[in-house]
């Protein structure tokens, strides 16, 4: 059963339309994340959610909106995709805002922008 | 400001022999968290160990274990007997206890093992 679930895996779309990344987590975590991964691999926080409110909100485009339901959900939703949106984007999620909590990572979804 | 370096972007090594990939990382902060992560062809992430700051035992976890040195903000990983399975991105990782869950990476380090 997998612990951090992201849909879908593979993302490929047309510049200017609108894309959704769905992120579900079944550990019983209080915080989730995106993360970001661009080609050079760097790992970049873009959201953070405790408790399905926003706690961390990264120079991010505003064509970027997050949206938890609740605290096992936190779904990205990309409008008028560009080139540079292309990356690998990561889920995540810790038990709670401590610094002691591990993050543990969906698989990731590799948006491809034509 | 928070950072995290990583100085070799690419690193290879002999099946059973031992590596050491090297971290530095800057903070004001005197409590964190210091992790390594691993990121496989498959692109999954997964956590091979983490260190608390406050501790001065360096954490081990099977043939993965570290080198904390606080002092000079160095925490480098060590892989003894390297599989061929060890074969992956290495992202070195911190978070402070005061910015609650802002985790900063490194850029990563490129891991083959050679057969």
């Amino acid at each position: 059963d997998t612990a951090v679930s992201q849909t879908p895996k593979y993302l490929v779309t047309q510049m200017g339309n609108d894309k959704s990344i769905k992120c579900e987590q079944n550990l019983g975590h209080d915080t989730m994340y995106w993360y970001k991964q661009d080609s050079k691999k760097f790992l970049k926080i873009m959201f953070s959610y405790n408790n399905k409110e926003l706690i961390i909100n990264e120079t991010v485009p505003n064509r970027f909106s997050p949206k938890s339901p609740d605290k096992a959900h936190l779904n990205l939703h990309i409008n008028s995709l560009e080139l540079g949106d292309s990356a690998v984007y990561f889920c995540a999620s810790s038990q709670g805002i401590s610094g002691a909590n591990v993050l543990t990572f969906g698989a990731g979804s590799r948006l491809t922008v034509l | 400001a928070q950072t995290v370096t990583q100085s070799q972007p690419e690193m290879s090594v002999q099946e059973a022999e031992t590596v050491t990939l090297s971290c530095t990382y800057d903070t004001s902060e005197n409590n964190y968290y210091l992790f390594w992560y691993k990121q496989p062809p498959s692109r999954q992430m997964i956590l091979v160990i983490r260190q608390e700051a406050y501790k001065q035992q360096n954490a081990t976890e099977n043939r993965f274990s570290v080198n904390f040195q606080k002092a000079a903000k160095s925490f480098s990983l060590k892989i003894s007997d390297s599989q061929l399975g060890d074969t992956a991105m290495y992202f070195c990782a911190f978070i402070t206890i005061f910015t609650g869950n802002q985790f900063y990476f490194g850029t990563g380090t490129s891991l083959t093992v050679i057969p």
